[in-house]
């Protein structure tokens, strides 16, 4: 069964710092891999996805991710952050396809709150 | 863009009432998800469904129910509140993996819900 653990679940940072948001998982197969961002009283947003080819990812407000199989993780990445880069993020692995056995679910990390202080 | 919609975005209500939490999707999705997110639990799936009149139990589905009519509408049934209901309750939506964006879920702003 997968499961995905993310290592932090507050990170504060001042406004123009880079930031890291870590997140490893655990699958015995071959997995897509996503995070989620949620701003404050709203619904979850896709931030960015690995599904295959280049294990760098780019993604939406200037977000990067890495895959990197042989350590089983996929950590989020900003280089210079802002204020409005303040919620919560998750990561998220998927489950294998029904016809392989699987529910199709997405298994989620705790979550990860991005505080960014001025 | 995708929509998903919830019925209702703040709801109070008290100890022993029925409670209907509804979802609406546009995008023709067949899987739809509820979940429960509750502060440093992140989110814990409830129920989950691959096609009308189908559901399938997530990790906590007690003391909740759901009901798939229509394709693109999934409800969650709370028959009997209590106060450790009281959650943020996200209903999702995504396609099989052999079509559109594998396993990507499209989510709809949430319903606070809180019973006294």
């Amino acid at each position: 069964a997968q499961s995905v653990t993310q290592l932090d679940s507050q990170v504060p940072v001042f406004e123009e710092a880079p930031v890291e948001l870590r997140c490893n998982y655990s699958s015995s197969v071959s997995v897509y891999l996503f995070w989620y961002v949620q701003y404050p009283n709203q619904g979850l947003q896709l931030l960015l996805k690995y599904l295959s080819g280049s294990t760098l990812v780019k993604g939406i407000n200037g977000f990067e991710a890495e895959f990197n199989k042989s350590q089983t993780s996929f950590h989020l990445r900003k280089p210079s952050v802002h204020i409005s880069d303040t919620a919560e993020y998750f990561c998220a692995v998927s489950d294998l396809p029904r016809f392989q056995g699987g529910s199709e679910k997405l298994v989620f990390g705790k979550g990860t709150k991005l505080t960014v202080n001025p | 863009d995708v929509k998903v919609t919830q019925s209702s975005r703040y709801l109070v209500k008290r100890t022993g009432e029925k409670v209907f939490l509804e979802c609406v999707q546009d995008m023709d999705h067949e899987n739809m998800f509820w979940y429960r997110q509750d502060p440093g639990l992140g989110l814990r799936l409830i129920y989950f469904s691959y096609d009308v009149k189908m559901k399938e139990k997530g990790d906590i589905p007690e003391g909740y129910s759901v009901s798939r009519e229509k394709k693109e509408r999934f409800s969650l049934i709370l028959e009997s509140t209590s106060t450790n209901q009281t959650s943020m309750y996200l209903c999702a939506s995504s396609s099989p993996p052999t079509s559109g964006d594998p396993y990507e879920q499209y989510f709809g702003p949430g319903t606070r819900l809180t019973v006294t």
